[in-house]
């Protein structure tokens, strides 16, 4: 079945440094990828996304990259801070007329360190 | 809007017992998902709707789950009889008509606890 696999699990990066998240999809028909942020005891939140016909989008210190030959895509934090350490998912949509499907990475545990 | 809006947010309950957990989706949407999160599994997506009308349940675990959705602003997850196993972060969560730019909204969770 489909399916999205996303690494690193876990990730550390000395605060200004960058991290980067990667994301592949199985579903050549998947169209919309978003990124979710997920803080300690808080729910998911949306902080960036990325359609199919799109192959890169930025958003201040984030910017997500797609590549759909090689079906995968990824997430950039850049000048890293306190506050971007985090649980991150990403999630791969494939639209269908009749019904549609979101399937999300197993997420990414991200520490800033001072 | 108020979000998504889940209920009870906490809950400790015996093994054996029933146990019911409420959802009222953004007004509006038409999908509905119930998430649960544990530290071992991730984010597992158990099932969800469209227009109240169950779509894919093939992540519910076993028979001991149910979710029903009996109008566009109400629906339930229910377990019974719950196990230990059981204890995790249930999420609701909403979108309309899904489609790319047309995101899934959480809510607050409910943290279940069976012991």
């Amino acid at each position: 079945g489909e399916n999205v696999e996303q690494h690193p699990s876990t990730l550390s990066v000395q605060e200004g440094d960058s991290a980067v998240i990667k994301c592949t999809y199985s579903d050549s028909a998947s169209n919309y990828f978003p990124w979710y942020k997920q803080e300690l005891g808080k729910r998911p939140q949306l902080i960036i996304d990325i359609r199919s016909n799109v192959g890169e989008k930025k958003d201040q210190r984030i910017a997500v990259t797609l590549n759909k030959t090689a079906k995968h895509f990824s997430l950039h934090i850049t000048e890293t801070q306190p506050e971007d350490s985090a649980v991150y998912f990403c999630a791969a949509l494939t639209y269908y007329s009749s019904a549609s499907k979101i399937i999300f990475g197993s997420g990414t545990r991200l520490s800033i360190r001072p | 809007d108020a979000g998504v809006i889940q209920s009870p947010r906490h809950e400790v309950t015996e093994m054996g017992q029933e146990v019911t957990l409420r959802c009222k989706p953004i007004s509006g949407h038409d999908y509905l998902f119930w998430y649960r999160q544990t530290m071992m599994r991730g984010l597992e997506l158990l099932i969800y709707f469209n227009n109240n009308v169950p779509i894919d349940d093939s992540g519910m675990p076993e028979d001991r789950f149910s979710a029903k959705m009996p109008n566009a602003s109400f629906s339930t997850l229910k377990i019974q009889p719950s196990e230990p196993r059981d204890s995790a972060v249930y999420f609701c969560a909403s979108s309309t008509r899904l489609r790319a730019g047309n995101t899934i909204y959480f809510g607050e969770g409910s943290w279940l606890t069976v012991v």
